[in-house]
């Protein structure tokens, strides 16, 4: 069985600055796939970043990066010079074969 | 837009009632899902088809009927629902499943649904 697990229900963050929100996880798969999806409130869920297990290099997309840690099974998301567009619940996800596993989400509000 | 459109967006039904929610992609994927967003829950898989075959039905009531007619299109027919049902409903896709295989899942807008 596959878990996620985020462990902050609501963060906040000031315009500009950078904040990391946190996943561990577990799986007893070694070939998985990790993500972030966003989703704002009009509930779109949108992908963020996306990360190959077998990859060692962090994945990064403009303003948002991750820091990946097998061993540690951690999966943990930066996003940098927050902008108020950012405001959303985001959403760890771990895939192998086609189930998609979520966590419960952190809700990150911005604060100009 | 992510090229997966859901129908209606917002759909309010009596417990008697017979509706549908409509999804297509137009992403030239062969996998489609729909997953159920409730409040306060994780989201919930609750069907995949993977080139119009059934290959996940995770415990779902049958007032809750999928259909597949082809890999663009995926149909969530509702009936004889309860209160508890309403939630969000997401569809997605992705390119092909297959073991280990790791195709990103791109959503749709969702269809929120109530159940009066």
């Amino acid at each position: 069985a596959q878990t996620v697990t985020q462990s902050q229900p609501e963060m906040s963050v000031q315009e500009a600055e950078t904040v990391t929100l946190s996943c561990t996880y577990d799986t007893s798969e070694s070939d998985y796939y990790l993500f972030w999806y966003k989703q704002p409130p009009s509930r779109q869920m949108i992908l963020v970043i996306r990360q190959e297990a077998y990859k060692q290099q962090n994945a990064t997309e403009n303003r948002f990066s991750v820091n990946f840690q097998k061993a540690a099974k951690s999966f943990s998301l930066k996003i940098s010079d927050s902008q108020l567009g950012d405001a959303a619940m985001y959403f760890c996800a771990l895939t192998y074969n086609y189930k998609l596993t979520f966590g419960k989400g952190t809700l990150l509000t911005v604060n100009p | 837009e992510t090229g997966v459109t859901q129908t209606p967006r917002h759909l309010v039904m009596g417990m008697t009632n017979k509706k549908s929610l409509k999804c297509e992609q137009h992403l030239g994927h062969n996998a489609m899902y729909w997953y159920k967003q409730s409040a306060k829950k994780p989201l919930e898989l609750m069907f995949v088809y993977n080139f119009k075959e059934q290959t996940e039905n995770n415990s779902v009531p049958s007032r809750f009927s999928p259909e597949c007619p082809n890999s663009s299109h995926l149909f969530l027919h509702l009936h004889t629902l309860q209160p508890e049902d309403s939630a969000l409903y997401l569809c997605a896709s992705s390119q092909v499943i297959g073991q280990g295989a790791g195709n990103t899942i791109y959503f749709g807008e969702g269809s929120w649904l109530t159940v009066v």
